[in-house]
C-alpha cells in the first residue's frame, strides 16, 4: 500500500510556457502533499504543503505566483511552474504522507528543463 | 531548528561487506525517522520507518536503530550487493508531524 504516482516524470519546454505536474495517491487519501525541490547533489528542498480544499503554505524564498499549488482533492495535488525560465529546470518531487503511522511516500519525480 | 547529518557523505565497498550508515539530529523531539533510498534521477523509495517509541526496524538485510537521546539513527546493511548502490537519505520528522528535515545523504557503490 501507499502508493504516490507523478506525472509526467520528464519534460523539456520552452521558456515562457507553463508546465503542471500531477502527483496522485493511488491507494489512500492524503489530506496533505509536499512539493520539493532537488537540485544535483543536494538534498531536497521543500518547496511548499499543500492541503486539501486550503491555500498551499509555501517555504521561505518560493514565489507563489510562480509555483501555483493546487490541491482539489484528497488524491490530487498539481504544481504548476508559470512562465518557466532556464533557471526552474530541477528535479521536482512530491509526497504524501497518511498519517505519522506511515511516514512520507514519495512520486517517482518529474525533471523538468526550459530550454 | 532541526538539523540532521549523515556521515559518510560517499562509501566504496566491495561486494559482501555489512556496512553502517550514519544519521544523526540536533532537536530529540522527533516523532519517527525514516530511511529513503534514492537512485539516479528516480524519487526517494522508503525502506524503513521508525517510530519515536521504537528502538529498531528490520527488513530483508536491512536493519535500522534509533536511540533518541543521543540523537542519532544508523542504517545496517548486511551483505551487500551491487544493486545496493544507491543514495541513501534519513528523514526526521519532527515540530510538528509534517515538518520533515532530510540529511544530505550517503552515497554507496557497491563494487562487484
Amino acid at each position: 500500500g501507499a502508493v504516490v504516482s507523478q506525472h509526467p516524470s520528464w519534460v523539456i519546454c520552452k521558456s515562457g510556457t507553463s508546465v503542471k505536474i500531477e502527483c496522485r495517491s493511488l491507494d489512500f487519501q492524503a489530506t496533505t502533499m509536499f512539493w520539493y525541490r532537488q537540485f544535483p547533489k543536494q538534498s531536497l528542498m521543500l518547496m511548499a504543503t499543500s492541503n486539501e480544499g486550503s491555500k498551499a503554505t509555501y517555504e521561505q524564498g518560493v514565489e507563489k505566483d510562480k509555483f501555483l499549488i493546487n490541491h482539489a482533492s484528497l488524491t490530487l495535488s498539481t504544481l504548476t511552474v508559470t512562465s518557466a525560465h532556464p533557471e526552474d529546470s530541477s528535479f521536482y518531487i512530491c509526497s504524501a504522507t497518511r498519517d505519522r503511522n506511515y511516514g512520507y511516500t514519495f512520486g517517482s519525480g518529474t525533471r523538468l528543463t526550459v530550454v | 531548528k532541526q538539523e540532521v547529518t549523515q556521515i559518510p557523505a560517499a562509501l566504496s565497498v566491495p561486494e559482501g561487506e555489512n556496512l553502517v550508515l550514519n544519521c544523526s539530529f540536533t532537536d530529540s523531539a522527533i516523532y519517527n525517522l525514516q530511511w529513503f533510498r534514492q537512485d539516479p534521477g528516480k524519487g526517494l523509495t522508503s525502506l524503513l520507518l521508525i517510530q519515536s517509541s521504537q528502538r529498531e526496524q528490520t527488513s530483508g538485510r536491512l536493519n535500522a536503530s534509533l536511540d533518541k537521546s543521543s540523537g542519532r539513527s544508523t542504517l545496517y546493511i548486511a551483505a551487500s550487493q551491487p544493486g545496493d548502490s544507491a543514495t541513501y537519505l534519513c528523514a526526521a520528522h519532527s515540530g510538528g508531524y509534517q515538518k520533515v528535515t532530510f540529511g544530505t545523504g550517503t552515497k554507496l557503490q557497491v563494487i562487484p
